[in-house]
C-alpha cells in the first residue's frame, strides 16, 4: 500500500511569490492535515481538511490556504511568501473518524 | 489548550543501553498519544499509538506507556543501537478536531 506522497520535494521561491504544495493521502483516507516545521519552532498545525471541507485551522495568517479535491488529495497555497515561511511542510492523512495520522516525506520550502 | 513537553531536548547514550524518553501533556482529555521518529530532514514515521483506554503498547524493542492521570507518557527503547539515532516526538490530539499537538522532540544519539 502506497503511503502519503508529497510534491515537490524541494521548492525555492523568492519573497513575495506564491508557493503551491501538493499531497496525496493513503488510499481510503479522507482526512488530510498540514503541518509546518520551522527551525527552532517545532511542528505547528496548519490546516485540516475532511471530505472536501476545511475543518480546523491553526494560528496562521490567511495567506496560508488550501483545498481538498474530490479524490481527497490536497493543495497548500502560501501567498506573498516571507522569509520566515522557510520550513519543512508535512502532510498527514487518516481514515474518517480515526485519529492515527500517517505522514508524508514533506516539502522543503526555501524563501530567499 | 493542550501543551506537550519533552525533556531533555537531547540525549546521548552508549550502544546497548536501555533508555526512557519522557513526554508530558497538560490536558488529560486526550483521545490517544502517538510516538514518532524523525530522521534529519525527513518526514515522520509513526512508531506507536496508545489509545486513551490503554496503558501501554509494544513493538519490537519499543514500549510506550500512557498515564493520563499524571499527564505522562514514556517511550522505552531496549538495547539501543546506533540506528536508533533520530529525533523522537510525541503528539496528542485533543477533542474532536483531530489536530495533533506536538512536543519539540528529543534528539537521541546512540554512540557505537
Amino acid at each position: 500500500e502506497a503511503g502519503v506522497t508529497q510534491s515537490p520535494t524541494h521548492l525555492i521561491k523568492t519573497r513575495g511569490q506564491q508557493a503551491t504544495l501538493r499531497c496525496s493521502p493513503i488510499s481510503g483516507h479522507t482526512s488530510v492535515y498540514w503541518y509546518q516545521q520551522a527551525l527552532g519552532l517545532g511542528l505547528q498545525f496548519l490546516l485540516w481538511y475532511d471530505e472536501g471541507e476545511e475543518r480546523n485551522r491553526g494560528n496562521f495568517p490567511p495567506r496560508f490556504s488550501g483545498r481538498q479535491f474530490p479524490n481527497y488529495s490536497s493543495e497548500l497555497n502560501v501567498n506573498a511568501l516571507e522569509l520566515e515561511d522557510s520550513a519543512l511542510y508535512l502532510c498527514a492523512s487518516s481514515p474518517m473518524g480515526h485519529y492515527e495520522q500517517y505522514f508524508g516525506p514533506g516539502t522543503r520550502l526555501t524563501v530567499t | 489548550k493542550q501543551e506537550v513537553t519533552q525533556i531533555p531536548a537531547a540525549l546521548s547514550v552508549p550502544e546497548g543501553e536501555n533508555l526512557v524518553l519522557n513526554c508530558s501533556f497538560t490536558d488529560s482529555a486526550i483521545y490517544n498519544l502517538q510516538w514518532f521518529r524523525q530522521d534529519p530532514g525527513k518526514g515522520l514515521t509513526s512508531l506507536l499509538l496508545i489509545q486513551s483506554s490503554q496503558r501501554e503498547q509494544t513493538s519490537g524493542r519499543l514500549n510506550a506507556s500512557l498515564d493520563k492521570s499524571s499527564g505522562r507518557s514514556t517511550l522505552y527503547i531496549a538495547a539501543s543501537q546506533p540506528g536508533d539515532s533520530a529525533t523522537y516526538l510525541c503528539a496528542a490530539p485533543l477533542g474532536a478536531n483531530s489536530k495533533l499537538t506536538f512536543g519539540k522532540g528529543i534528539t537521541l544519539s546512540v554512540r557505537p
